[in-house]
C-alpha cells in the first residue's frame, strides 16, 4: 500500500519562478509534515515542517501549504534560484513505529538560468 | 559535515566480497538508521537501532548484517551481495528512535556490484 503520493516526479522551473511540489497521503495518523532536500551526493536534510493545526508556514522562500481535509500538503519555493535544484521528499509522519517513517519518491527539480 | 560521517563514500565490490560500511554520530542522538535509496525508488528502511539495540528489521536480505557496537557507532556488513543491491546506502541518526525530530542524515556510501 502506498501511503505517500508525491508529484511531479521532476520538474523543471525557470529562474525567478515558483516552484511547487505536492504530497498527498493516507494515513490520517500522520501528525509532522516535513521536506527533506538533497543534492547531489548528499544524503537528504530538512528544510521545512509543519504541523496540522496550522494551514501554511512560510520561512524565508519556501512555504508549505496544509490541507487536512484533502490530505495533501505542498512546498512552494518562490523566486526559484539555480541553488534550488536538487531532489525534494516529502516525509509525513506520526510515532509509534517504523511504518510512521514514509518517504515520498521524490520530486528532481531542476532550476533554469 | 551534517554531524553523521559515512565511509566510505564509494565503494565497488565483487558479488564474492566481504566488506562493510560505516557510521559515525556526533550529535549524542540514541537512535541510528540504515536506509537504501536506489533510483526512481522511495528510501527504504533497512534497520533501526535504539541504544545499541535493534528496533526493526525491515525484512532485509541475510547478506546485509547491521553491527551497532554503541549508540555513536553503527556498520553494515555486506556479504555475496547481487548486483540489484548497488544503491546509494544512507546512514541517518535521531535524537529519539522512530522520531523525524532531530533527524540527520549522513552522506551516503554509492555501492557498485559488480
Amino acid at each position: 500500500q502506498q501511503q505517500v503520493k508525491q508529484s511531479p516526479q521532476s520538474l523543471i522551473v525557470q529562474k525567478g519562478g515558483i516552484s511547487i511540489i505536492n504530497c498527498a497521503y493516507e494515513n490520517t495518523a500522520f501528525d509532522y509534515f516535513p521536506w527533506y532536500q538533497q543534492f547531489p551526493g548528499k544524503g537528504p536534510a530538512l528544510l521545512i515542517a509543519i504541523r496540522p493545526d496550522v494551514s501554511e508556514k512560510k520561512e524565508g522562500r519556501f512555504t508549505i501549504s496544509f490541507n487536512k481535509s484533502a490530505k495533501q500538503f505542498s512546498l512552494h519555493i518562490m523566486d526559484s534560484q539555480p541553488g534550488d535544484s536538487a531532489t525534494y521528499f516529502c516525509a509525513p509522519y506520526s510515532g509509534g513505529g517504523a511504518d510512521g517513517l514514509t518517504f515520498g519518491k521524490g520530486t528532481h527539480l531542476i532550476i533554469q538560468p | 559535515e551534517t554531524g553523521v560521517t559515512q565511509t566510505p563514500r564509494h565503494l565497488v565490490m565483487g558479488m564474492t566480497n566481504k566488506k562493510s560500511l560505516k557510521c559515525e554520530q556526533h550529535l549524542g542522538h540514541n537512535a541510528m538508521y540504515w536506509y537504501k535509496q536506489s533510483a526512481k525508488k522511495p528510501l527504504e528502511l533497512m534497520f533501526v537501532y535504539s541504544l545499541e539495540e535493534r528496533v526493526e528489521n525491515n525484512s532485509v536480505p541475510s547478506r546485509f548484517s547491521p553491527e551497532c557496537p554503541n549508540s555513536s557507532h553503527l556498520f553494515l556488513h555486506l556479504h555475496t551481495l547481487q548486483p540489484e543491491d548497488s544503491a546509494l546506502y544512507l546512514c541517518a541518526s535521531s535524537q529519539e528512535v522512530l522520531t523525524h525530530y532531530g533527524y540527520t542524515f549522513g552522506s551516503g556510501t554509492r555501492l557498485t556490484v559488480v
